[in-house]
């Protein structure tokens, strides 16, 4: 177990709706870092809050949206979603914002009919 | 400039074999170098890393050498073993507040027993 938490394992939702994944970071982790794995796309990173601000974005479509709350859990919200939206989607947490000592989660795996 | 290659895609050694698994980066200003491993069903975890200022460090099993000249870096695993057997990630980033890894595409290692 890494100590860092995603809910829920597996997801299977229908073109054109709207999902949130969590992920609770490990303890005295600061910042979270969400990434897309994909077949052909390797890990793409997506957007990293930092003690509930936003710090950096990637490659994040408009349709997707996420947040850090006050108790440093993040959500990342997937809407109007496209059978390409189908992957792996990882939390990482590390304790500030320098990208060493990254934590991964085990991953949800979104599919979309 | 932010891209990480990395090659192969994908290898198969003999159990005792030396898989090499290479990464050239273009970004000069990158000075972090990890190695992650990823088993099925499970998030990318930390397993080497190393700083442009040596050109090899070893863990266990586990060498990175470094070409600090030619920006590129790679993973030895010596006396392989079948639970080797994972997806293994190079990735780069610059050790500062408020930057990102940046992964490459990964390489998926089968060790036959």
């Amino acid at each position: 177990d890494s100590g860092v938490t995603q809910t829920p394992k597996h997801l299977i939702t229908a073109t054109g709706q709207r999902v949130t994944l969590r992920c609770s970071p490990r303890s005295g982790d600061l910042s979270v870092y969400w990434y897309q794995q994909s077949l052909d796309q390797g890990l793409q990173f997506l957007i990293q809050y930092y003690n509930g601000e936003e710090r950096a974005k990637g490659n994040i479509l408009e349709r997707f949206s996420a947040q850090q709350f006050p108790d440093l859990h993040s959500e990342l919200n997937l809407s109007s979603l496209e059978l390409g939206d189908s992957a792996l989607y990882f939390c990482a947490s590390s304790v500030d914002d320098r990208p060493y000592g990254y934590t991964f989660g085990s991953g949800t795996r979104l599919t979309v009919v | 400039q932010q891209q990480v290659k990395q090659s192969p895609q994908s290898l198969i050694v003999q159990k005792g074999g030396i898989p090499i698994i290479n990464c050239a980066y273009e970004n000069t200003a990158f000075d972090y170098f990890p190695w992650y491993q990823q088993f099925p069903g499970k998030g990318p975890a930390l397993l080497i890393a190393i700083r442009p200022d040596v050109s090899e460090k070893k863990e266990g099993r586990f060498t990175i050498s470094f070409n600090k000249s030619a920006k590129q870096f790679s993973l030895h695993i010596m006396d392989s073993q079948p639970g080797d057997s994972a997806t293994y990630f190079c990735a780069a980033s610059k050790e500062e507040y408020g930057n990102k890894l940046v992964f490459g595409a990964g390489t998926i290692l089968r060790v036959k027993s």
